[in-house]
């Protein structure tokens, strides 16, 4: 079956402007995650959906970013503003409940780059 | 804070055996899982330890001791394929993966 999928692939934005991100889970699965990656580091967790809700924004790193998941399915990763030090890879990562030692899978990722 | 330490970078030879070890500190722990990236690509699930002691996946296992805080990642029989980037990541009492920065491992032939 399909896996997840995020759009677009690469997206190169000038400071100070507005981006979206997109993330297609796997169907069915109801917990969704948003990472960061930078160049040799691991993900750095962002916001975790349960269904439609935010059960876990804590890692978002100040007001610029939002993320939603209004029907419980994709979801949008939303920057305002966006700063040259906003630049990594978007991850996206779905598990079918959340439950505890659930395999996340994970998307190929946004790449983004902020002159 | 929350940290996990691993090797930056580990060297082997095809044919060979190797362990990338991983030590943890997160507020509330529920278990250990590593995950295998290659360059450029997703992160992929390998092994979750939730249980001290070894579980074995094929040529991967993955060991905990919790009262360590720590474990690591037994590869065998290395492959050319097996050259990639592997992240443990302890999973804290929020039920989110806290990262280590990754082992590029490197296989010769």
């Amino acid at each position: 079956g399909a896996g997840v999928s995020q759009t677009p692939s690469n997206k190169v934005t000038e400071k100070g402007k507005y981006v979206e991100l997109r993330c297609d889970p796997i169907s069915g699965h109801t917990a969704l995650y948003w990472y960061r990656q930078s160049l040799g580091q691991g993900p750095e967790f962002l916001i975790y959906f349960q269904g439609t809700g935010a059960a876990d924004d804590s890692g978002l790193p100040n007001d610029r970013f939002f993320a939603v998941r209004p029907e419980g399915s994709v979801s949008t990763l939303k920057i305002q503003r966006t700063e040259r030090g906003d630049s990594a890879v978007y991850l996206c990562a779905s598990s079918p409940a959340g439950a505890e030692g659930e395999t996340q899978y994970f998307g190929p990722g946004t790449r983004l780059l902020v002159l | 804070g929350q940290s996990l330490e691993q090797p930056s970078e580990v060297t082997a030879v095809e044919g060979a055996i190797v362990q990338i070890n991983c030590t943890y500190q997160t507020s509330g722990f529920y278990g250990l899982s590593w995950y295998q990236q290659h360059d450029g690509g997703a992160p992929t699930f390998l092994s979750y330890n939730a249980l001290d002691g070894l579980e074995e996946t094929g040529r991967f296992s993955s060991f905990l001791s919790r009262s360590d805080s720590y474990g690591y990642l037994l590869l065998q029989e290395l492959q050319m394929k097996d050259s990639a980037s592997y992240f443990c990541a302890a999973m804290d009492s929020n039920y989110q993966l806290i990262w280590g920065a990754g082992t590029k491992l490197i296989i010769k032939p």
